[in-house]
């Protein structure tokens, strides 16, 4: 299957300080990439779509101005967490869509984000 | 009501057990599912895809959709002790919003030797 790699695998950083998270697409161009974050024992929740060359769609809920998105070229969408709080402290993952395969998303190995 | 429900367990059995794990959902436009394997603290895996009704098999793994009842399954047959992991149901609807998965809460299965 389509690979998706994202890094850092697992970060830790101060309160107020910003933290940027890298997904790429490496054997395929991804129109679409998607955020989603996961609380211990729970579910995948989308927070916003990242589409290239254009602005983000935020989840209702999901601060815009915290998690900034950005999908520059086809092969790479960043979230950048801004003035990271504890509670910010969660698992951050990333989904890519590969054009004419439908549905399926493959998924980054996922960002482990300690804000302290 | 949340879209997609499932039972997040936790379930426990034995090696070489049948192992059946289900989600129902709410929004009947959904045409494509899909069973994600995660392992603790990495990111899910595609195990299975199935588009509308029916079944798809593949090896020990069968992916069941009834989308008169809204409610998938995922039979493992044979479970071994590397199939511990947590499985996410997750569904999709045609359209605009392709891509856009909903996923369940996931079930965390054990395979005890």
């Amino acid at each position: 299957g389509a690979v998706v790699s994202q890094h850092p695998s697992r970060v830790i950083c101060k309160s107020g300080t910003s933290v940027k998270i890298e997904c790429r697409s490496l054997d395929f161009q991804a129109t679409t990439m998607f955020w989603y974050r996961q609380f211990p024992k729970q579910s995948l929740m989308l927070m916003a779509t990242s589409n290239e060359g254009s602005k983000a769609t935020y989840e209702q809920g999901v601060e815009k101005d915290k998690f900034l998105i950005n999908h520059a070229s086809l092969t790479l969408s960043t979230l950048t967490v801004t003035s990271a709080h504890p509670e910010d402290s969660s698992f951050y993952i990333c989904s890519a869509r590969e054009p004419g395969r439908s549905t399926e998303a493959f998924f980054g190995q996922g960002t482990r984000l300690t804000v302290v | 009501q949340k879209e997609v429900e499932q039972d997040p367990g936790p379930l426990s059995v034995p090696e070489g057990a049948i192992v059946s794990l289900n989600c129902t959902y709410s929004n009947s436009a959904f045409q494509y599912f899909m069973w994600y394997r995660q392992y603790s603290r990495k990111g899910p895996e595609l195990l299975m895809y199935t588009y509308s009704s029916g079944n798809k098999e593949d090896g020990r793994f069968t992916a069941q959709v009834d989308k008169s009842s809204k409610y998938i399954s995922l039979f493992i047959r044979d479970s071994q002790p590397s199939d511990s992991a947590t499985y996410l149901c997750a569904m999709s609807q045609r359209g605009s919003t392709l891509g856009r998965l909903y996923f369940g809460r996931g079930t965390q299965l054990t395979v005890w030797p």
